[in-house]
């Protein structure tokens, strides 16, 4: 089975300041790892996604991560947020052997100015 | 325009009506899901399809049915609605499965009094 926990319910962080959205994943077999963002009254958008190679990968929004196999994580960060970034942050897993993804019950990150 | 439409936007219906909510898209992706978002519980996966007449259960499928007779549409149907069932639901459509990622709709949010 597969679990993705994302410690943090709710983290604030002012304007300019580096950020990091925390994500830790259960699972039996090796796993394709997203970030996804929600702004209010929308779906979800990608972030980034990492499937194999490179452990660090970028993506949309000066926004990166970095899996970690030993630790089995996929820390979201930023090094200098935005107001526009206010939003909920959510981090899913895919079993290589499945089709189904599972997520986290989401960061909700507030820019305060 | 392509991409996935989902309606209605809002809906709100009684105790133990049958609501239907639809899904289209435009992508021709294989793969289809339905997902509701509650607070504290990040998205739960309530049925997924891999093609036209292939669905399986995800995580809560009790008492929502499911049909996929074109690949472009996947509705989701309360047979009687429950006020558990008051939530954000959310289409999603996958390309490939696991190691593509979601593409999601606005959602409906449907309140069941």
């Amino acid at each position: 089975a597969q679990s993705v926990t994302q410690l943090d319910s709710q983290v604030p962080v002012f304007e300019e300041a580096p950020v990091e959205l925390r994500c830790n994943y259960s699972s039996s077999v090796s796993v394709y790892l997203f970030w996804y963002v929600q702004y209010p009254n929308q779906g979800l958008q990608l972030l980034l996604k990492y499937l194999s190679g490179s452990t660090l990968v970028k993506g949309i929004n000066g926004f990166e991560a970095e899996f970690n196999k030993s630790q089995t994580s996929f820390h979201l960060r930023k090094p200098s947020v935005h107001i526009s970034d206010t939003a909920e942050y959510f981090c899913a897993v895919s079993p290589n052997t499945g089709n189904q993804f599972y997520f986290g019950t989401g960061t909700s990150l507030t820019v305060i100015p | 325009d392509a991409g996935i439409t989902q309606s209605p936007r809002y809906k709100i219906t009684e105790t133990g009506r049958q609501v239907t909510l639809m899904c289209h898209q435009t992508w021709s992706h294989s793969y289809m899901f339905w997902y509701r978002q509650d607070l504290g519980h990040g998205l739960r996966l309530i049925y997924y399809s891999a093609a036209a007449d292939i669905t399986d259960k995800g995580e809560v499928p009790d008492g929502y049915v499911v049909s996929r007779s074109k690949t472009e549409n996947f509705p989701l149907t309360l047979e009687s609605a429950t006020r558990s069932q008051t939530s954000v639901y959310f289409c999603a459509s996958s390309e490939k499965g696991a190691a593509s990622p979601l593409h999601f709709g606005n959602g409906t949010r449907l309140t069941v009094t």
